[in-house]
């Protein structure tokens, strides 16, 4: 069984279209996350929700908006997408509490390319 | 804001050679901290994940130490092999608040065989 999933796994769409990934867990975990990945690879923290309240809201443009309809959901779509919203967009979530661990488990990723 | 600084940005050994890759932070109140592996086009991968109350954590060849006070965190493979090739990611997390995990960006390693 998959701990976290993403969908779609790729995406390939034209500047100015709306799109969005899915995310879900399986893992009973209060806390999810979506991080993005630039083409240097380096990861950046966009948003995290805890038990549907969000919780990071980092500087990103009011076209990516998340939504978790519930706890082991957490979608992410995106408005009027430009070029630089190409990369790869990673869920991940993990169980925060004082007798948790804290571990992180990501999904695999979900590549966005706008031409 | 916690800063997570990964020293060498790459790194290539021969095989069978011991790897010693570097993180630090700036901030040490941490939740505990993280090892991942990312492979080309892949996800991440867990590898050790240290609580800020542990010092070290081991998984067969690996091994990570942390040292909060100096705000350190290595990780140790053993006897290195061509598929330990791969970009290895430490990741400090916030102990409070909004438990933000914060990233370095990254030590790639080669191992040739």
């Amino acid at each position: 069984d998959t701990a976290v999933s993403q969908t779609p796994k790729y995406l390939v769409t034209q500047m100015g279209n709306d799109k969005s990934i899915k995310c879900e867990q399986n893992l009973g975990h209060d806390t999810m996350y979506w991080y993005k990945q630039d083409s240097k690879k380096f990861l950046k923290i966009m948003f995290s929700y805890n038990n549907k309240e969000l919780i990071i809201n980092e500087t990103v443009p009011n076209r990516f908006s998340p939504k978790s309809p519930d706890k082991a959901h957490l979608n992410l779509h995106i408005n009027s997408l430009e070029l630089g919203d190409s990369a790869v967009y990673f869920c991940a979530s993990s169980q925060v509490q004082i007798r948790d661990t804290g571990e992180l488990f990501f999904g695999e990723g979900s590549r966005l390319t706008v031409l | 804001k916690q800063e997570v600084t990964q020293i060498p940005a790459a790194l290539s050994v021969p095989e069978g050679e011991n790897l010693v890759l570097n993180c630090s932070f700036t901030d040490s109140a941490i939740y505990n901290l993280q090892w991942f592996r990312q492979d080309p086009g892949k996800g991440l991968t867990s590898l050790l994940l240290i609580q800020s109350s542990q010092r070290e954590q081991t998984s067969g060849r690996l091994n990570a130490s942390l040292d909060k006070s100096s705000g350190r965190s290595t990780l140790y493979i053993a006897a290195s092999q061509p598929g330990d090739s791969a970009t290895y990611l430490c990741a400090a997390h916030k102990k409070t608040g909004d438990y933000k995990l914060s990233f370095g960006a990254g030590t790639t390693v080669t191992v040739r065989a």
